[in-house]
């Protein structure tokens, strides 16, 4: 296993500006979450997709965010009109359902900046 | 909804002592328990996990949890704390939601070691 890898690392954006991160899962997990998290917090949850399905959005995710899975691989999460509040590190973990164990694996993140 | 408490904001401990940080859940069934554990600017490493059976758990670089159902707890301990065990660690507890097994986090303890 590679891992779960995201891109970019670092994000500065404006105000306003729309940002597009890529998180490429583990290859054999159907599985794929997005959280975020904030200074001093624990991860909340934003996403899941199953296989290309989305099947389950937090409250958290405004008509901003959008993320995609459309090959059931990698994943996009796209933030539109960034507010300086959409500041934080973003997560990527996938799991695999054929193995029951329940375990995300997690990637090192994107941390986005909004100035 | 599930739920869970870190106590301990942040931890001080000697290298060479022991440690354990603290972990409440509120889950109305058999909840499945995580620990996980961030360096600065990283991911998250599971560390360990519990889903059924023996409440003590080992895990990985020394660390075990015990599940304490009566009293909603996953405390998490050490023997012997090394320098390098420096970091954030979250508490998580996931549920299974069909298929869904997204986590909820604590707000995390931060471990400091003093020489």
């Amino acid at each position: 296993d590679t891992g779960v890898s995201q891109d970019p690392r670092h994000k500065i954006t404006k105000r306003g500006q729309n940002v597009t991160f890529r998180c490429d899962p583990i290859s054999e997990h159907n599985r794929l979450y997005w959280y975020r998290q904030t200074l001093g917090q624990g991860p909340e949850f934003l996403t899941y997709f199953q296989n290309e399905a989305q099947l389950e959005k937090s409250r958290l995710l405004s008509d901003r965010f959008s993320a995609e899975r459309p090959k059931g691989s990698f994943s996009t999460l796209e933030i539109q009109r960034t507010e300086q509040g959409d500041s934080a590190m973003y997560l990527c973990a996938s799991s695999s359902s054929v193995r029951i164990s329940y375990e995300q694996y997690f990637g090192p993140g994107t941390r986005l900046t909004v100035t | 909804a599930q739920s869970v408490t870190q106590p301990d904001i942040h931890i001080t401990v000697s290298e060479g002592a022991s440690l354990e940080l603290r972990c409440n859940y509120s889950y109305g069934a058999t909840p499945y328990l995580f620990w996980y554990v961030q360096s600065p600017g990283q991911g998250l490493q599971l560390l360990l996990k519990y889903f059924s059976g023996d409440t003590l758990v080992q895990g990985i670089k020394g660390f075990e949890a015990e599940f304490k159902r009566s009293q909603s707890s996953f405390n998490l301990r050490k023997p012997s704390v090394h320098w390098s065990d420096a970091a954030e660690y979250f508490c998580a507890v996931g549920a299974e939601n069909f298929g869904n097994e997204k986590l909820t986090f604590g707000t995390g303890t931060r471990l400091t070691i003093i020489p």
